[in-house]
């Protein structure tokens, strides 16, 4: 099946750990954006992506790291550095080039910090 | 003032009401437009795209206005399936791939 595969679903870190979430796609899209949800709270760039090789900082990369070495894999790390790192992670991937393309979304992953 | 901003909610109504809601938009230059929908501790899924000249997909409408910055999606005849939180999204000034989400419309249609 075509789609977006985030793991694990769910994580659990102790404080000044470093955490590793996976973001896998087969759809073939170019552009690839890592998203934070807090509770009742819209979605926030972390990263975004939009070719093998680069990425770009959003709105609050800080404390976030990301790679993009093959264009199926966009792996985020959670760093000790993020202050308050609890939170739902989704990873997306776009369509099209310029201003169209739709967001697909992975199932999201789940981080709680102990 | 937020770059996306939508009605505060929850808005519960019954089945088979009319809702609306609205949302504006802060920079004038957008072009995407979109209305996702969000069910309790899932993904969101893209609901409708939002044309220039307003859409419609069955018993959902999506109109856009450019003079006044505001999007906004009717639902017509709810169902109790329809009750989830609706995400407005835009693209941001000066970036043409990088989306911007409003916080979201908490919907409950109640029986």
């Amino acid at each position: 099946d075509g789609g977006i595969t985030q793991s694990p679903k769910y994580l659990f870190r102790k404080e000044g750990q470093n955490v590793t979430l996976s973001c896998e796609q087969n759809l073939n899209h170019d552009a690839m954006y890592w998203y934070r949800q807090d509770p009742g709270q819209g979605l926030r760039l972390i990263y975004y992506s939009q070719i093998v090789n680069d990425f770009q900082k959003g709105d609050i990369a800080e404390g976030y790291s990301v790679s993009r070495e093959k264009k199926e894999s966009f792996p985020l790390t959670v760093t000790s550095a993020q202050k308050n790192p609890t939170a739902f992670y989704l990873c997306a991937t776009r369509t099209g080039t310029g201003v169209t393309g739709e967001l697909f979304f992975g199932e999201g992953s789940r981080l709680t910090v102990l | 003032r937020k770059e996306v901003e939508q009605d505060p909610g929850p808005f519960n109504v019954p089945e088979g009401a009319t809702v609306a809601f609205n949302c504006t938009y802060s920079n004038s230059a957008s072009q995407s437009f979109f209305w996702y929908r969000q069910d309790c501790r899932k993904e969101p899924k893209l609901l409708m795209s939002v044309y220039s000249s307003g859409n419609e997909d069955g018993r959902f409408t999506a109109q856009l206005n450019r003079a006044s910055q505001y999007i906004s999606l009717l639902i017509r005849d709810s169902k109790l399936s329809d009750s989830a939180t609706y995400l407005c999204v835009v693209n941001r000034a000066g970036s043409a791939r990088q989306l911007t989400f409003g916080s979201g419309t908490q919907l409950t249609v109640l029986p």
